[in-house]
Formats: C-alpha cells, structure tokens, sequence
C-alpha cells in the first residue's frame, strides 16, 4: 500500500496569514504516461463529510476558493491556503488515488492562533 | 440536487451483520463509480472499497476483505454495503462517495451513517 503521511498533524495560523501543510507518499503518485500526479486534498469540517478541495494535486474543484491551491509532484505535495479565513478551520487530508488500494494522510488540524 | 444519502446504520453486536445502503440522486449514477469509506471516532479516514460503474472492477481493503461486499444496483440508483462478521473496531461512521471526475477522485459524499459494533 501507499503510505501517506502529513506534517505537521496540527497547524495554528493567524487570520489573513499563509498556511501550509505537506503531504509525503512512500513512493511516487506521478504517471509518467500523462504525467499527472494521482494526488486530492480534502476539507473536512467538525460534523461534516470531507469536501473536495483540489485533484490532480493542483486542479481546484468548482466552487473552491482560488486561496485554496495544491502543487508538488512525484512524492512531496504541498496545501496552501493564502490567506486564511475563519470558515478555512478544519482537518484535511491528502489522499492518493494511483493504486485501487486509495490511502488518506492521518489529517492536519487547522486552527486559529 | 446532486445527493448522496447513507441508510442501515446502527447497533450491532461482534459477529453480527448489517447491509448500508446508498441512495443517489440528481446525477446518472450508473456513469460512475462509487467507494465506501469510513471514519472512526476521532481518526482520519480509511477507503474500504470501490465498485466500477458496470461491476467489472470490484477493490477493498485488506481490514474488510472477506467480510465486507459492495455492490450497486443501477436501476434503483444504489450502493450497498453488506457487512458480515463485524468486530468492534469496525465501529465508525461510513461514507458512500462517487467519483465523476476519475476514479478514486471523491467528489460527492454522503453524510454517512453511524455502526457501533459492541456487546
């Protein structure tokens, strides 16, 4: 299996500031056939299902904010969000869909400092 | 709109059963194909298993392999999860989840409905 690991597991961000959270898989997500890298981050609110935020590892979904942006390539991936807004506090995951056996990261939680 | 909604939970006892259901509604569901997914209580989330839109390609996960099985039933615009020999790890909330952009890329997610495995 793809193993799929965030750091850091909790990030405290002040208003109107950059956040970043990274995202590492233990071995590439990258196609080298179409060279796109298999690569989704997700939004998860307290009580609420996870919202797709970007796949592709940059490709925002419809509807997502242009704060919210995704880069990084073959294993080291990269969430920024940049300029965070209180509606942004949540976990999110990355998650890679280049094996059937699909992985999540263990999450980061998104706080306000 | 475009919905997803989760049926079957409950309480259930170790070694028991209990079949989830999916209902879809406000997209062709038989174009594409659909995941469970779990969340147990204060954890991340673990993928369990994938069905393709025709049933041709059938994935789970090591922890519900043999005891777990997806299947879907285009007709009636539905997802199901049949699950036997359930332990008390098992306890979480399940999510269906489509996949209209590729497969794996989740982009529609029900609310999920709550098993509590326990005796």
């Amino acid at each position: 299996d793809i193993v799929m690991t965030q750091s850091p597991d909790s990030l405290a961000v002040s208003l109107g500031e950059r956040a970043t959270i990274n995202c590492k898989s233990s071995q590439s997500v990258l196609y080298s056939s179409n060279n796109k890298n298999y690569l989704g981050w997700y939004q998860q609110k307290p009580g609420q299902p996870p919202k797709l935020l970007i796949y592709w590892a940059s490709t925002r979904e419809s509807g997502v904010p242009d704060r919210f942006s995704g880069s990084g390539s073959g294993t080291d991936f990269t969430l920024t969000i940049s300029s965070l807004q209180a509606e942004d506090v949540a976990v999110y995951y990355c998650q890679q869909y280049y094996r059937t056996l699909y992985t999540f990261g263990q999450g980061t939680k998104l706080e306000i400092k | 709109q475009v919905q997803l909604v989760e049926s079957g939970g409950g309480l259930v006892k170790p070694g028991g059963s209990l079949r989830l259901s999916c209902a879809a509604s406000g997209f062709t569901f038989s174009d594409y194909s659909m995941s469970w997914i779990r969340q147990a209580p204060g954890t991340g989330l673990e993928w369990l298993s994938y069905i393709d839109s025709s049933e041709s390609r059938i994935y789970y996960a090591d922890s519900v392999k043999g005891r777990f099985t997806i299947s879907r039933d285009n007709a009636k615009n539905s997802l199901y999860l049949q699950m036997n020999s359930l332990r008390a790890e098992d306890t979480a909330v399940y999510y269906c989840a489509s996949s209209s952009q590729w497969p794996g890329v989740f982009d529609i997610w029900g609310q999920g409905t709550m098993v509590i495995v326990s005796s």
